[in-house]
């Protein structure tokens, strides 16, 4: 059963650009949710979306965005990037929402922002 | 708002030693635990999830325990080997309607040959 893929694993983008990141689940996993790790803030929650809806979301400005399709698959989107935005950016998916379920994460998306 | 320790925040010990990783949270109203390894540049791989009502959870040399009423997890590593060496880190699951996921900045340990 192949992992939780995220694509690309690495990029750089200029300060003020947007930047799309994406996220396919384990299959059969239906909520997927994103989390920012720096190294002074640690992992910090992003969103989770489930069955397409956003149900829970984090302490983010409005520049982070994401959707959820109906294959699961998933997007985040940074507008307007900030040098504040480097960061391992990690999806991480679970067959339900709220469920007692193990989280399974995937490899990370790594963002440097010159 | 839940805050989640982890102590110590590097642990460096000999090959073959058991060691103690410490987790406390503020909140005890968690609907679960997770205990995650995290390799340099990797992603999150799942140890052990223990549920609320679970006291601890076993994983071949590794124990977790849980004491929700003192905010308290450890993670107990029998026979260290190099191999162990990652970053450990610990998330709660809070109750309610707000599932997400709560992680302390983990312990870094290095197990020496």
């Amino acid at each position: 059963k192949a992992g939780v893929t995220q694509t690309p694993r690495y990029l750089i983008k200029t300060r003020g650009q947007q930047v799309t990141l994406s996220c396919s689940p384990i299959s059969g996993h239906r909520s997927v949710s994103w989390y920012q790790q720096t190294p002074g803030q640690g992992l910090q929650f992003l969103f989770e979306y489930f069955s397409e809806t956003q149900r829970n979301k984090g302490n983010f400005p409005g520049r982070f965005s994401g959707r959820q399709f109906s294959n699961s698959r998933s997007e985040m989107n940074v507008s307007t990037l900030e040098l504040g935005d480097s960061a391992l950016y990690l999806c991480a998916s679970s067959p339900g929402l709220g469920t007692g379920n193990t989280i399974y994460f995937g490899e990370g998306s790594w963002l440097t922002v010159v | 708002k839940q805050e989640v320790t982890q102590i110590p925040a590097a642990l460096s010990v000999p090959e073959g030693e058991n060691l103690v990783l410490n987790c406390s949270f503020t909140d005890s109203a968690i609907y679960n635990l997770q205990w995650f390894r995290q390799d340099p540049g990797k992603g999150l791989t799942s140890l052990l999830l223990i549920q609320s009502s679970q006291r601890e959870q076993t994983s071949g040399r590794l124990n977790a325990s849980l004491d929700k009423s003192s905010g308290r997890s450890t993670l107990y590593i029998a026979a260290s080997q190099p191999g162990d060496s990652a970053t450990y880190l610990c998330a709660v699951r809070r109750g309610g309607s707000n599932y997400k996921l709560t992680f302390g900045k983990g312990t870094l340990l290095t197990v020496n040959p």
